[in-house]
């Protein structure tokens, strides 16, 4: 596609509910990274996907929080038990290579916006 | 761990009135990016800095590296309404991902 795709754009769902949040990221793009913004706040990084793997999942606020990239690909987002505390704008990005290597920049999708009730 | 402060949190001008939003890192930076976020979308890259001292402009727009590469700065020449919007720097962690500052939330009067 010509940029980053996230669905659903909007998901509202009960406390205590699993949600599975999904990105296409720009083909070719090797580097896929999951934000999590709440109002008024930058980006707090979440996870990290060269490729397949979880390069860095340190941003993974507990064990509530998981995602995956199986074929290198399409991510989802899972968040098993919701809170309302969860509730943000969940923003996906990619890029060629690692954003840290210098001429490298991400390319952020709309988001989700998740509200937890 | 390495933090990226951002200040003034909100910055609201008169259309024409200049802007400037500084970035503070607690550790030297390899590179800095620097994003724009309109109200209601995402960020969307603006430029990256990568040597000491560097400055680049972008039309109205002027960032600035520092020589210790641990700070940054964005400026702004005579704003316009449609620079509205959140201004973010970030910088890398462990060359892995980029951590984002609070963001400046730039508003301007006609």
């Amino acid at each position: 596609g010509a940029g980053v795709s996230q669905t659903p754009s909007n998901k509202v769902t009960e406390k205590g509910k699993y949600v599975e949040l999904r990105c296409d990221p720009i083909s070719g793009h090797t580097a896929l990274y999951w934000y999590r913004q709440s109002l008024g706040q930058g980006p707090e990084f979440l996870i990290y996907f060269q490729g397949t793997g979880a390069a860095d999942d340190s941003g993974l606020p507990n064990d509530r929080f998981f995602a995956v990239r199986p074929e290198g690909s399409v991510s989802t987002l899972k968040i098993q038990r919701t809170e309302r505390g969860d509730s943000a704008v969940y923003l996906c990005a990619s890029s060629p290579t690692w954003t840290g290597a210098a001429g490298t920049e991400a390319f952020f999708g709309q988001g989700t916006r998740l509200t937890v009730v | 761990g390495q933090q990226v402060m951002q200040i003034p949190q909100y910055q609201h001008v008169q259309e024409g009135e200049d802007f400037t939003t500084y970035c503070n890192s607690s550790t030297t930076l390899s590179n800095i990016q620097w994003y724009k976020q309109r109200p209601g979308g995402h960020p969307v890259f603006l430029i990256q800095l990568v040597k000491s001292g560097e400055v680049k402009k972008q039309k109205r727009l002027t960032f600035q590296f520092g020589e210790a590469k641990k700070n940054s700065s964005l400026h702004i020449t005579a704003t316009q309404t449609t620079d509205v919007g959140t201004y973010f720097c970030a910088g890398p962690r462990n060359n892995n991902d980029m951590r984002f500052g609070a963001g400046t939330r730039l508003t301007v009067k006609p």
